[in-house]
């Protein structure tokens, strides 16, 4: 069964960092990985999917990285502005059923 | 625009009562999902399907049922029999790849439904 765990669980920054979260999970033998951010009592918005065979994608200011073998994917926010706050979260996915989220890292980012 | 609809956005339901969410979307996706998020927990799939009229359970069906008369509805029923329903409930929609591709689409989701038990 996969497991994934998003570290950390929370995260607050002053405005302007660059910052990194993490994205660990348990069965590697996956198809993609996506990126999503949900703001609080809302739906989650996706970010990025990255396919297995990628290392890494970018939009903007933002830039996910895989490495399947690892178990590791990485969201990388360059330039963090107080609109970034939001929880963000990982779900690894082998096949269109058989998607598993993290609980997710909240991030503040402090005007 | 395209998206998906879900309502109602707040729902109270009393112990016993049967509750219906709705969720529509105008996307032109094959496949809609149903997931719940409990606070401290990942999104859990309730249930999900690929068609109309076709639909499979998910990891914690046991409590709910769904329908799929139309491709762009795709309602969830939380009977009495679930047993602890109070919890966040988010509908998705995918684009679905053509038989045996591999790979999961991107997901597009409602803006969610909170459902509390009095």
């Amino acid at each position: 069964k996969q497991e994934v765990t998003q570290i950390p669980a929370a995260l607050s920054v002053p405005e302007g960092e660059n910052l990194v979260l993490n994205c660990s999970f348990t069965d590697s033998a996956i198809y993609n990985l996506q990126w999503f951010r949900q703001d609080p009592g809302k739906g989650l918005t996706s970010l990025l999917l990255i396919q297995s065979s990628q290392r890494e994608q970018t939009s903007g200011r933002l830039n996910a990285s895989l490495d399947k073998s690892s178990g590791r994917s990485t969201l990388y926010i360059a330039a963090s502005q107080p609109g970034d706050s939001a929880t963000y979260l990982c779900a690894p996915a082998r096949g269109y059923q058989k998607v598993t989220f993290g609980t997710g890292t909240k991030l503040q980012v402090i005007p | 625009d395209g998206g998906i609809t879900q309502s109602p956005k707040y729902l109270f339901r009393k112990e016993g009562q049967n509750v219906t969410l709705s969720c529509e979307q105008n996307l032109n996706h094959d496949a809609m999902y149903w997931y719940r998020q409990d606070p401290g927990q990942g999104l859990r799939l309730i249930y999900y399907s690929q068609i109309v009229n076709d639909f499979q359970k998910g990891d914690i069906a046991e409590g709910y049922s769904v329908s799929r008369e139309k491709k762009e509805s795709f309602p969830l029923t939380v009977t009495s029999a679930q047993k602890n329903p109070t919890a966040f409930y988010l509908c998705a929609s995918s684009i679905q790849h053509r038989q045996g591709a591999r790979g999961a689409n991107v997901l597009t989701f409602g803006a969610g439904s909170r459902l509390t038990v009095l």
